[in-house]
């Protein structure tokens, strides 16, 4: 069975240091990754995608996610926090059929 | 930019009382998903919906529950007879093509109803 795991509830990081969310993947064959972005009382707005290719996926808002398939991972990272990327981060893998499996979320918090 | 709208944003409903909530997925999408997310915790999967038919469901989309594309632009859940716990976001998605190339594949959400059963 596919699946994703978010290992932290929560990320809390100074405004302007690099920032990682941490997300771990088990497929069978090859993964299709996403990772999406909740604002508070707001729907899942699409951030990056790893199809194939580059290591390194580029998105919106200056995120980046790295894919590494010797460790299953496909972390989402940025460069520098702004407070207003606080919001929930949920890391997902497409399963054979099509829908979208998502991971149980990480709360960013990025204070001033 | 295209998006995906759903209506009501909120409904409060009695235990009991039927509920359908509607979606207007992007327009030249063919794939349809509802999915729905408790307390602002993890997103479930609930339906998945292709050339008017249900591709696939998940064991929370029981009997209860139901979807109908009844026209070429609406895509709607009903919730038959709801119950305490189906107090959720619901949220609808589309999507153009089931895989990689010139379609990638994501899902695009729309900002959910909130159904609330007293």
């Amino acid at each position: 069975a596919q699946s994703v795991a978010q290992p932290e509830d929560q990320v809390n990081v100074a405004e302007g240091n690099p920032l990682t969310v941490k997300c771990t993947y088990s497929v069978s064959g090859n993964p299709y990754l996403f990772w999406y972005v909740q604002y508070p009382n707001r729907g899942l707005q699409f951030l990056l995608k790893y199809i194939t290719g580059d290591n390194l996926v580029k998105g919106s808002y200056g995120f980046e996610a790295e894919f590494n398939k010797s460790q299953t991972s496909f972390h989402l990272k940025k460069p520098s926090a702004l407070v207003s990327d606080s919001a929930l981060y949920f890391c997902a893998v497409k399963s054979n059929t099509g829908k979208l499996i998502f991971g149980q979320g990480t709360t960013l918090q990025v204070k001033p | 930019e295209p998006e995906v709208t759903q209506t009501p944003s909120h409904q409060v409903t009695q235990m009991g009382q039927e509920v359908i909530l509607r979606c207007v997925p992007i327009s030249n999408h063919l794939y349809f998903y509802w999915y729905r997310q408790i307390l602002g915790q993890k997103v479930e999967f609930l339906v998945s919906f292709y050339n008017n038919e249900i591709s696939e469901k998940s064991e929370i989309f029981d009997d209860q529950f139901s979807v109908e594309r009844p026209d070429g632009s609406n895509f709607t859940l009903k919730i038959r007879s709801t119950k305490l716990e189906d107090s959720a976001m619901y949220f609808c998605a589309s999507s153009e093509a089931l895989w990689e190339g010139a379609n990638t594949g994501e899902l695009f959400f729309g900002e959910g109803s909130r159904l609330t059963v007293l």
